[in-house]
């Protein structure tokens, strides 16, 4: 009963440094996604996965980087971090790319604080 | 292009009080328009969806929305307030109905005083 599961829920990084979040579903889903959110902001796509192999560039890619090795993992690296990256991020599943289904939908993570200083 | 007005970043109600939070939208296309809630220190949750077909939605916890065209609005409304509800709330609209599209509002504060 899991679902999608995030690491570390709070991180503190200096400038400069780097740091992977970790994201893993146990849904089977072959679709995942890493938004991040600013304080009185909506949600912005970082980057996404269609499948194990497969990764594309959102809204607001630069600064990060992702890997989909397997369906379950999907992590985010930041390189060199930076304050802009000060956010709460987000991991989210789901099955099916398109919602014709009223019970489909997007499962989300509890997120992850991040703060660059 | 599209995107997504959330009028009142903070909405305070009184327990057993209406509840009516205000989304706007721009599409070029017929849009697909979902409400999520958020609780403190975690993630999104689902409350309601429009695909097609029916513009009355009805979502969990007692909450409802209506799509309306002519006003390009999705507002949620809940007869009747819980301190339960008193959470973030989001609206967000797809132009296709795909993930990877989906556009989201600056989310609204919700308070219930008791």
């Amino acid at each position: 009963n899991a679902g999608v599961t995030q690491t570390p829920k709070f991180r503190i990084l200096k400038i400069g440094q780097s740091m992977t979040l970790q994201c893993t579903q146990d849904m089977n889903h072959n679709y995942m996604y890493w938004y991040r959110q600013d304080p009185g902001m909506g949600l912005k796509l970082i980057y996404y996965s269609v499948g194990a192999g497969i990764t594309d560039k959102g809204e607001v890619p630069n600064g990060y980087n992702v890997s989909r090795s397997t369906t379950e993992d999907f992590p985010l690296r930041l390189e060199l971090a930076a304050p802009s990256q000060t956010s709460v991020y987000f991991c989210a599943s789901t099955s099916k790319e398109r919602w014709g289904d009223p019970n489909e939908k997007l499962f989300f993570g509890s997120g992850t604080q991040l703060s660059v200083l | 292009a599209q995107s997504v007005t959330q009028l009142g970043s903070h909405v305070s109600v009184s327990e057993g009080a209406l509840v009516l939070l205000r989304c706007n939208y721009s599409s070029s296309v017929p849009p697909y328009l979902f409400w999520y809630v958020q609780y403190p220190n975690q993630g999104l949750q689902l409350l309601l969806k429009y695909t097609t077909g029916a513009t009355l939605v009805k979502g969990i916890n007692g909450f409802e929305a209506e799509f309306k065209k002519s006003e390009t609005s999705f507002h949620l409304t809940k007869p009747s307030a819980h301190m339960s509800d008193a959470a973030e709330y989001f609206c967000a609209v797809s132009r296709s109905g795909s993930a990877r599209q989906l556009t989201f509002g600056s989310g609204t504060q919700l308070t219930v005083l008791p």
